[in-house]
């Protein structure tokens, strides 16, 4: 079975800081894919950033990241330069090749202080 | 990227009486599409997985006869919620994706709809 763990229900940054959002996970696919997506307030969930789990190098878009450590089963995400509109909810998720669904972990609510 | 389109957005409807979500990939043909559900400051919760042409797989504990789904062409899936209760309300969103899980390609998300039962 698969499962995604975050374990920071809610996290406070000051605005242009970096921050980093813990994600874990645990699958028994021997190949797999890992995605943050991103839900403001209004509901809608929108991709962020994609790493297939046979990928060499760390997915990057623009100021996300993600910090894959395939040994450790974590796929953490990266945010740099946080801006007041980074305010939302972030969901780790996993989609394995045999077991051919996208679950979800239980999300982080981020804070971005002005 | 890839636009998703759930209708209707919200919906208020009376006890006992059925209700029809609607999911379509406007721009790619997606090979399957999910339906989550979602309550109030959680996580989503994957109700099923369709794929063209055949029978949804449903999650342990997901009534199937209660949220029919139908996936009857690559760019529309329909979620029905038969004789709904209050306890039905929820925030339902669906997802398209152009691949399988062997291509490990992203799902696309609609806008959700969020389902009041009165």
């Amino acid at each position: 079975a698969q499962k995604i763990t975050q374990t920071q229900p809610g996290m406070f940054v000051q605005e242009k800081e970096a921050v980093t959002l813990d994600c874990t996970y645990d699958t028994s696919d021997p190949s797999y894919g890992l995605f943050w997506y991103k839900q403001p307030s209004s509901g809608e969930m929108i991709f962020l950033i994609y790493q297939g789990s046979y990928d060499q190098q760390n997915a990057t878009e623009g100021r996300y990241s993600l910090n894959f450590q395939k040994a450790r089963k974590s796929a953490n995400l990266v945010i740099s330069a946080s801006q007041l509109g980074d305010s939302a909810m972030y969901f780790c998720a996993m989609r394995g090749n045999r077991d051919d669904k996208i679950i979800f972990g239980k999300g982080t609510r981020l804070h971005i202080l002005p | 990227g890839a636009v998703v389109s759930q209708h209707p957005s919200w919906v208020i409807c009376k006890s006992g009486t059925s209700v029809k979500i609607e999911c379509r990939s406007l721009d790619f043909q997606a090979t399957t599409m999910f339906w989550y559900r979602q309550f109030p400051k959680q996580s989503l919760m994957l109700m099923a997985t369709s794929n063209e042409g055949s029978k949804a797989t449903y999650e342990q504990g997901v009534e199937k006869d209660k949220f029919l789904i139908n996936h009857a062409s690559l760019t529309l899936s329909t979620l029905t919620v038969t004789s709904a209760h209050p306890e039905d309300s929820s925030f339902y969103i669906c997802s398209a994706s152009t691949g399988t899980g062997l291509e490990n390609t992203e799902a696309f998300f609609g806008q959700g709809t969020r389902l009041t039962v009165v």
